[in-house]
C-alpha cells in the first residue's frame, strides 16, 4: 500500500536559513510525487512535482525538491527562507498523476525572524 | 481566474444533525475532489467525479456520507447524521483531466 511519511511534525529556521524538509514513501512502482504548501486558513498550493526524467525539479518559490529511488524519499529544499514561507508542507504520492493523491501528516514550518 | 470556490467556511452544528457543503469548481474543470482534512493530517480523499460520474468513492462513508455533483459543474457534500469524530476540514479541489488540483479554502465543521 502506498504511505508516505513526514518525520518532523515541526520545525523553526531563522530568516535567511536553508531549509530541508523530508519526506519518505513508501510505493511498488515509479511514484509520482508533489510537495503542497498549506497557510492558515487556506488550501492547498502545489509547489513542484516529480514525475519522472530529472531527479532534480525545481518549483515555484523558490523551492526545489530531490528525487531518491534507492533512500525512497523525496525532501524539499530551500537556499534561504522568507519569513512568508511559514506554512504548512505537505508531501504527497499519487498512483498514475493526480488521481488519487496520499498526502503525509505534513510539516509545520516557523521562521524566526 | 476565479479559484476553487466553497461555502461556507465555517459551521458548527450539534451532533445527530444534518450538515451540506457546497463546492464550486473553476470553469472548465471536468474533475472535481472532495478531501477530509482532520487536524494535524494530511488531506485523504473522499470522493472523485468526472463530470458527473463518481468514479471514485471508495473512501467515502457511504452510511452517513453522500454526494452529488448534478450537471457536472457544482458539487454538494452531505453528512447525516453528523458525528463528533466528522469534525474536520473539508476541502473541494478541481483539476482539468490529467492536471494539477486546485483547492478551496475549504469549509471547517465543528460537531459539539
Amino acid at each position: 500500500a502506498q504511505s508516505v511519511t513526514q518525520p518532523d511534525i515541526h520545525i523553526t529556521v531563522s530568516e535567511g536559513a536553508s531549509l530541508e524538509l523530508r519526506c519518505n514513501y513508501s510505493y511498488g512502482a515509479t511514484p509520482y510525487l508533489f510537495w503542497y504548501v498549506q497557510s492558515p486558513g487556506q488550501g492547498l498550493q502545489l509547489l513542484l512535482k516529480y514525475f519522472s526524467g530529472d531527479t532534480l525539479v525545481q518549483g515555484i518559490k523558490g523551492f526545489e525538491a530531490e528525487f531518491k529511488r534507492s533512500q525512497s524519499s523525496f525532501n524539499l529544499r530551500k537556499p534561504s527562507v522568507h519569513w512568508s514561507d511559514a506554512a504548512e508542507y505537505f508531501c504527497a504520492v499519487g498512483a498514475g498523476g493526480y488521481n488519487k493523491l496520499i498526502f503525509g501528516a505534513g510539516t509545520r514550518l516557523a521562521v524566526h525572524p | 481566474e476565479a479559484g476553487v470556490v466553497q461555502s461556507p467556511r465555517y459551521k458548527i452544528i450539534e451532533k445527530k444533525q444534518p450538515v451540506a457543503f457546497w463546492c464550486n469548481p473553476i470553469s472548465g474543470h471536468n474533475t472535481l475532489y472532495w478531501y477530509l482534512q482532520n487536524l494535524g493530517q494530511g488531506p485523504e480523499l473522499l470522493i472523485r467525479y468526472e463530470n458527473e460520474e463518481a468514479v471514485d468513492d471508495s473512501q467515502l462513508p457511504k452510511d452517513r456520507f453522500s454526494a452529488e455533483r448534478l450537471k457536472g459543474v457544482d458539487s454538494t457534500l452531505k453528512i447525516q447524521p453528523a458525528e463528533l469524530g466528522d469534525s474536520a476540514v473539508y476541502l473541494c479541489a478541481s483539476s482539468e483531466p490529467g492536471g494539477p488540483l486546485h483547492f478551496g479554502n475549504g469549509t471547517r465543521l465543528t460537531v459539539t
